[in-house]
């Protein structure tokens, strides 16, 4: 089956540790994304990539980053400098019609 | 100003009732695009429906439809005959193209609770 995987689907981290969240797509799309969602609200994008070795950032991407080194793989670093990490991550990629494509999310805690 | 706009932070809707969902947009571009997602308690993003700036028809997906006022940049959703499945929150979204990039702009969101 297409789709898109996350791992892990729960993390938790120590204040000051980097943390990689995985996201892989099987569904040959180009482009990949990377949100943040914080409780009651809407999607905020944090990065992007239209081709490999390429990506750009978004509204939000202090305290993160990111590579593109295989088209199928998008992993998404959030690192020390993000003072306010605890959210839902969620991945996505978009498809011949330009829709979206989401993956199951992952949920960071800040210990 | 917010791309997208959903003013219905809450929604209740009796079991095999009809419910509105309202979404407006701001765009300067004649080519956009407009989607609908569901995201039950799970927090995986369910895409629902998709509505082009230059289709003539409302877009339908089987109990989902989307009453689109251009002129009014209006989006809104329409689930028919609720069921209790449909409690979740509800995420419109517009597509805009940027440098040859589709960049996603996602509204705050409409809880509906589907009542029995």
């Amino acid at each position: 089956d297409g789709g898109i995987t996350q791992s892990p689907k729960y993390l938790f981290r120590k204040e000051g540790q980097n943390v990689t969240l995985s996201c892989e797509q099987n569904l040959n799309h180009d482009a990949m994304y990377w949100y943040r969602q914080d409780p009651g609200q809407g999607l905020r994008l944090i990065y992007y990539s239209q081709i490999v070795n390429d990506f750009q950032k978004g509204d939000i991407a202090e305290g993160y980053s990111v590579s593109r080194e295989k088209k199928e793989s998008f992993p998404l670093t959030v690192t020390s400098a993000q003072k306010n990490p605890t959210a839902f991550y969620l991945c996505a990629s978009t498809g011949l019609y330009n829709e979206q494509f989401f993956g199951p999310g992952t949920r960071l805690t800040v210990l | 100003a917010q791309k997208i706009t959903q003013t219905q932070p809450g929604m209740f809707v009796q079991e095999k009732e009809a419910v509105t969902l309202d979404c407006t947009y701001d765009t300067s571009d004649p080519s956009y695009g407009l989607f609908w997602y569901k995201q039950p308690s799970s927090g995986e993003m369910i895409f629902l429906i998709y509505q082009g700036s230059y289709d003539q028809q409302n877009a339908t997906e089987g109990r989902y439809s989307l009453n689109f006022q251009k002129a009014r940049k209006s989006a809104n959703l329409v689930i028919s005959a609720s069921q209790l499945g449909d409690s979740a929150m509800y995420f419109c979204a517009m597509r805009e193209v940027k440098y040859n990039f589709n960049k996603f702009y996602f509204g705050s969101g409409t809880k509906l609770n589907v009542k029995p």
